[in-house]
């Protein structure tokens, strides 16, 4: 079964370092996806991205966040100036071509640690 | 907007007992799909269901079965005979299908099997 591919599984960096976390999504999909979850608690969405640009953000995702699609296949998210609460398991998903998400594909995640 | 309530927090029961987790939603749209998915103590999201809100036909899959109940809004999950390896956090999710295209999680209940 195709699978959506996160690098690096765990990352840890300083506070106010910029991180980039990057995904390889299905290759015959459209969408794509950044969901955050912090320990202990529920998966929040924080963008969705189409046709290069990003169709809707959550309240999370401010100045600090950005999305990018640089080739093909990849999809990375950057955090510019990493805080403490940034630290968070970062999943990537993609859904298929229909454009509708009956079913989002998930990476594994990257786990991210800022000290 | 939408939201999903997964009332129970954390449920423990001996291994080989039935042990249903409860979900709860609330949405304004007519159309939508509901999920549960599983998050193992390694961390990445296993996709269990999706379930369409045209259909309200319980779907029984090995040990697992849902129970779909539009008049409640609920989307109950069952594990019949429960084994140490069904350990994980559970997560009911909903996602319109028109307009915004982001899941919306519930808090997750932790289910811990005991040998």
């Amino acid at each position: 079964e195709p699978e959506v591919t996160q690098t690096p599984s765990h990352q840890v960096t300083q506070m106010g370092q910029e991180v980039i976390l990057r995904c390889v999504p299905i290759s015959n999909h459209l969408y794509f996806y950044w969901y955050r979850q912090i320990l202990g608690q529920k998966v929040e969405f924080l963008v969705s991205f189409y046709n290069n640009e990003i169709s809707e953000k959550s309240e999370i995702f401010d100045d600090q966040f950005s999305v990018e699609r640089p080739d093909g296949s990849n999809f990375t998210l950057k955090i510019r100036s990493t805080k403490l609460e940034d630290s968070a398991m970062y999943f990537c998903a993609s859904s298929d071509t229909t454009g509708k998400p009956e079913k989002l594909f998930f990476g594994s995640g990257t786990q991210l640690s800022v000290l | 907007a939408q939201k999903v309530t997964q009332a129970q927090t954390e449920i423990s029961v001996v291994e080989k007992e039935d042990v249903t987790l409860d979900c709860v939603y609330e949405t304004r749209d007519t159309t939508y799909y509901l999920f549960w998915y599983k998050q193992p103590p390694s961390g990445e999201l296993v996709f269990l269901i999706r379930r369409n809100s045209f259909d309200e036909q319980n779907e029984i899959s090995g040990r697992y079965s849902w129970n779909f109940q539009k008049s409640t809004s609920s989307f109950n999950f069952t594990i019949t005979a429960s084994q140490v390896v069904d350990s994980a956090v559970y997560f009911c999710a909903l996602i319109r299908i028109q307009g915004a295209q982001k899941l919306v999680f519930g808090q997750g209940t932790r289910l811990t099997i005991n040998p």
